[in-house]
């Protein structure tokens, strides 16, 4: 349960405001994970980051913004975003995101754009 | 494609029942399959994960059977309980050339387990 956490649980923005979300892991794994949960869809991965690289960028609009200062750390810097970008934005690590190793996730920050 | 389809999409069952959830994959090259809870508002957790030659693997009430040449999945509960409501999501994991795993995610089906 406290493997992963994830900072705020909820967030209400505007169309014009800056936020950004903070995820932590405590499981000394090296990979990291954005996924957007939206209602009644299947949960889409949005960016991967191994030691700190990105590898994965799943054509995501460039009003979302990664940043992985360290391999603990992840933060979605989120600016002028539209009122489809409200969801679920779950946070994930793994120990490696090659082969098949187990994702643990966060419970995830709710995101209301007004 | 890569796809993972889940039925029913939602089920109501009484307290103490059983019930079976369906998963219909077409992913490739398959690595595992891993059967996900998920609370409301909270992040999946894993309860399940089979490879190729794994037919069934069990965690507690929960028994996930995998039948790799139909690719077909299916989770059981047994004698559900209250705090069982939730999602429960199939995943099913395929390794890319590149040695990165992708994984393929259903939509879920939304369990309530009624008094």
């Amino acid at each position: 349960e406290t493997g992963v956490t994830q900072t705020p649980r909820h967030l209400v923005m505007g169309m014009t405001n800056k936020k950004s979300l903070k995820c932590e892991q405590h499981l000394g794994h090296n990979a990291m994970y954005w996924y957007k949960q939206s209602a009644k869809k299947p949960l889409e991965l949005m960016f991967v980051y191994n030691f700190k690289e990105q590898t994965e960028n799943n054509s995501v609009p460039s009003r979302f913004s990664p940043e992985c200062p360290n391999s603990s750390h992840l933060f979605l810097h989120l600016h002028t975003l539209q009122p489809e970008d409200s969801a679920l934005y779950l946070c994930a690590s793994s120990q490696d995101p090659r082969g098949a190793y187990e994702q643990y996730f966060g419970p995830g920050t709710r995101l209301t754009v007004t | 494609k890569n796809q993972v389809e889940q039925s029913p999409q939602s089920l109501i069952i009484l307290e103490g029942k059983n019930c079976t959830l369906q998963c219909n994959y077409t992913v490739s090259p398959f690595s595992n399959l891993r059967w996900y809870k998920q609370d409301t508002g909270r992040g999946p957790v894993s309860l399940t994960i089979m490879t190729f030659s794994e037919n069934t693997k069990s965690n507690g009430r929960y028994t996930a059977t995998l039948d790799a040449d139909t690719k077909q999945s299916s989770l059981h509960i047994t004698a559900s309980q209250l705090s069982d409501s939730a999602s429960y999501i199939c995943v099913v994991s395929a390794v890319m050339n590149t040695g990165f795993q992708k994984l393929v995610f259903g939509t879920g089906t939304r369990l309530l387990v009624s008094p």
